[in-house]
């Protein structure tokens, strides 16, 4: 039973650049959350799909946008990378997004990109 | 974005030694979880607490989920070279108007165990 798995698993890019980072969840998971962790620090919360549509969002901007597709996988795009945009980029599946479905998430090993 | 207080950042121990490591946050969680991480890796889930109060154990790790909802603990006995690894609490927090929900994370714990 596959885990969860994103691609690429490395990613080098230019400042200005856009990005595609792609997940597919963990068998018979239907949620997705998008996580972002910098070096050394925890990871932060982007945003979460579920039935293909964007359910909640953290503190990041609009040029963080993403989707979710009929099958449950999920993209995350950035646009006009920034430097600060380096980091380890974490995909996450759950089986389900209300009530009480809270057995954690599952992880991806996620996409390390930099951004030059 | 908000992240949650974890104490110690890092600490380096003996083989075979206990290891202790909190979680704090300014505001309650109905659900605490504990993470830990490798190199090249994502977080893999070690233990789920649900209610405030109890005390779950995974072989050697033990954690408990504070009384006040805002606070948890994470303890390893008789550590082992493998131990090593990044630790993270993280807190569950639903969104009413949507009836979801997600995860914070805390800063992390880092264990080195000297063999």
């Amino acid at each position: 039973d596959a885990g969860v798995t994103q691609s690429p698993t490395h990613l080098i890019k230019t400042r200005g650049q856009q990005v595609t980072l792609r997940c597919s969840p963990k068998s018979g998971h239907d949620t997705v959350s998008w996580y972002q962790q910098a070096l050394g620090q925890g990871p932060q919360f982007i945003f979460q799909y579920y039935e293909e549509e964007e359910r909640q969002r953290g503190n990041f901007p609009d040029r963080f946008s993403g989707h979710q597709f009929p099958n449950y996988s999920s993209e995350l795009n950035v646009n006009a990378l920034l430097l600060g945009d380096s980091a380890l980029y974490l995909c996450a599946s759950s089986p389900g997004i209300r009530g009480k479905n809270n057995y954690g998430y599952t992880f991806g090993s996620g996409t390390r990109l930099t951004v030059v | 974005g908000q992240q949650l207080n974890q104490s110690p950042q890092s600490m380096f121990i003996q083989e075979g030694e206990d290891v202790s490591m909190n979680c704090t946050s300014s505001s309650i969680f109905n659900t605490w979880l504990w993470y830990k991480q490798e190199p090249g890796e994502g977080p893999v889930l070690l233990i789920a607490l649900y209610k405030a109060g109890e005390l779950t154990s995974n072989g050697r790790l033990t954690a408990q989920f504070g009384i006040t909802r805002k606070d948890s603990f994470l303890n390893i006995s008789a550590s082992i070279p493998s131990d090593v690894g990044i630790y993270f609490c993280a807190g569950q927090r639903f969104r009413a108007t949507s009836g979801t929900y997600k995860y914070i994370f805390g800063t992390g714990t880092r264990l080195k165990v000297l063999a």
